[in-house]
């Protein structure tokens, strides 16, 4: 069946060290969504793309992370430098969403990336 | 700015019970509330509302939006021991990609 798929699934690095992570949406998904996931602020939503463009990355921190969509199969999100406060969940989502009023917002989120920065 | 709150923060109840789990929302413009369950892994989606007093139900699982009272409930019947998770309600916004805002979750556990 269909699903998100994310790699790698753990990542162990030191600080200072470039991270990227990797997103595969549902195949026809048009809509997709980086978040983190901390014990202390839950969930977080850095930043998502519609039909490969970005729609709002405002929740990232713009001097060290960055997302792309080089194509409709895959999502980048890289850490450059890392630090230790990024260590996270790193999810990614994907949905196909309209702004019309049938559209669903359902979001099938993948297994994550733990990411423990030394 | 657009909040989602979630009440209570943890619950611990045995197998059998009845639970309430409550979300209440304050956004600018609101489009749908969702309901995710997480276990040790990824959310998992339950429902989406988006019209007041229409109540969705999944075996054992139910959830009914409140738009008047900016708020929601999920209920769970009969629990049992593989309900014991992190229950997060999410509310979509509109305009620019339906992004959703999460409250930070009541975390479940049942016993035997």
């Amino acid at each position: 069946d269909a699903r998100v798929t994310q790699t790698p699934r753990h990542k162990v690095t030191e600080m200072g060290q470039e991270v990227t992570m990797r997103c595969q949406p549902i195949l026809g998904h048009n809509t997709v969504f980086w978040y983190r996931q901390t014990m202390m602020q839950g969930l977080e939503l850095l930043a998502y793309f519609r039909n490969r463009a970005p729609l709002d990355d405002s929740g990232m921190p713009k001097d060290r992370f960055s997302a792309e969509m080089p194509d409709a199969t895959l999502a980048t999100l890289k850490i450059q430098p890392s630090e230790p406060r990024d260590s996270a969940v790193y999810f990614c989502a994907s949905g196909f969403i309209t702004d019309g009023f049938a559209s669903t917002d359902t979001q099938y989120f993948g297994p994550g990336t733990r990411l423990t920065v030394l | 700015e657009d909040k989602v709150v979630q009440s209570p923060l943890s619950l611990v109840v045995h197998e059998g019970d009845t639970v309430t789990l409550n979300c209440s929302y304050e956004v600018t413009n609101f489009r749908s509330l969702l309901w995710y369950k997480q276990e040790k892994k990824a959310p998992t989606f339950l429902f989406m509302l988006t019209s007041s007093g229409i109540e969705k139900k999944s075996g054992r699982l139910s959830s009914i939006l409140d738009k008047k009272e900016l708020s929601s409930i999920l209920n769970i019947t009969a629990t049992q021991t593989g309900d014991s998770a992190i229950y997060l309600c999410a509310v979509g916004l509109p305009g620019g990609g339906n992004k959703l805002t999460f409250g930070t979750g009541t975390q479940l556990k049942v016993e035997l």
